[in-house]
């Protein structure tokens, strides 16, 4: 079983519908999660964090069941500028983050 | 002012060849590190650096060797390339504490022919 998974799409959504994908991940003694955006051909960049209370930032949001190991992202309003691919990210210790495959999202106009 | 910088941005060589890979950042970050992003898209760590001191050496081969002459930079050298070593290679930086927010330099496109 991998480390972190996530359906890898891709998924192609209208502009302005929302978008919802999960990741779970297999080690339940993991204390940070979050979700990174990597573009087509650029770098991943952290796009938020994942408090086990859910957070919010604008039109993301993005919750954590430790109980069932699975961490969501939700993209309220989409945009064409949302098209990326999402990582899941897992803390699995000190400066060792373990990545999955992404989800790829489209967003069509 | 990119603030991760690494060079080339790609690279095609011979199977056999040695080849560096260079990376500097300029944000002050104490740590730093090599990922590897497969074909699959999968992101995996390498190795990581804290203020020129290896810290995380994951499962490499030994072809692979790191150098961190000071905080600012870490190169990658690999020796006898193979044809699996094509991949796309990310140089990143954190600070110590907090080390979840990484920034990743642009990425360099290895293929081994």
């Amino acid at each position: 079983r991998k480390e972190v998974e996530q359906d890898p799409g891709p998924f192609n959504v209208p502009e302005g519908a929302t978008v919802a994908f999960n990741c779970t991940y297999s080690n339940s003694a993991s204390q940070s999660f979050f979700w990174y955006r990597q573009d087509c051909r650029k770098e991943p960049k952290l796009l938020m964090s994942v408090y086990s209370s859910g957070n919010e930032d604008g039109r993301f949001t993005a919750q954590l069941n430790r109980a069932s190991q699975y961490i969501s992202l939700l993209i309220r309003d989409s945009k064409l500028s949302d098209s990326a691919t999402y990582l899941c990210v897992v803390s699995k210790g000190a400066q060792k983050l373990v990545f999955g495959q992404g989800t790829r999202l489209t967003i069509n106009p | 002012d990119t603030a991760v910088s690494q060079t080339p941005k790609y690279l095609v060589t011979q199977m056999g060849n040695d080849k560096s890979i260079k990376c500097e950042q300029n944000l002050g970050h104490d740590t730093m590190y090599w990922y590897k992003q497969d074909s699959k898209k999968f992101l995996k760590i390498m190795f990581s650096y804290n203020n020129k001191e290896l810290i995380i050496n994951e499962t490499v081969p030994n072809r692979f060797s790191p150098k961190s002459p000071d905080k600012a930079h870490l190169n990658l050298h690999i020796n006898s390339l193979e044809l699996g070593d094509s991949a796309v290679y990310f140089c990143a930086s954190s600070h110590w504490q907090g080390g979840e927010k990484l920034f990743f330099g642009s990425g360099t496109q290895l293929s081994v022919l």
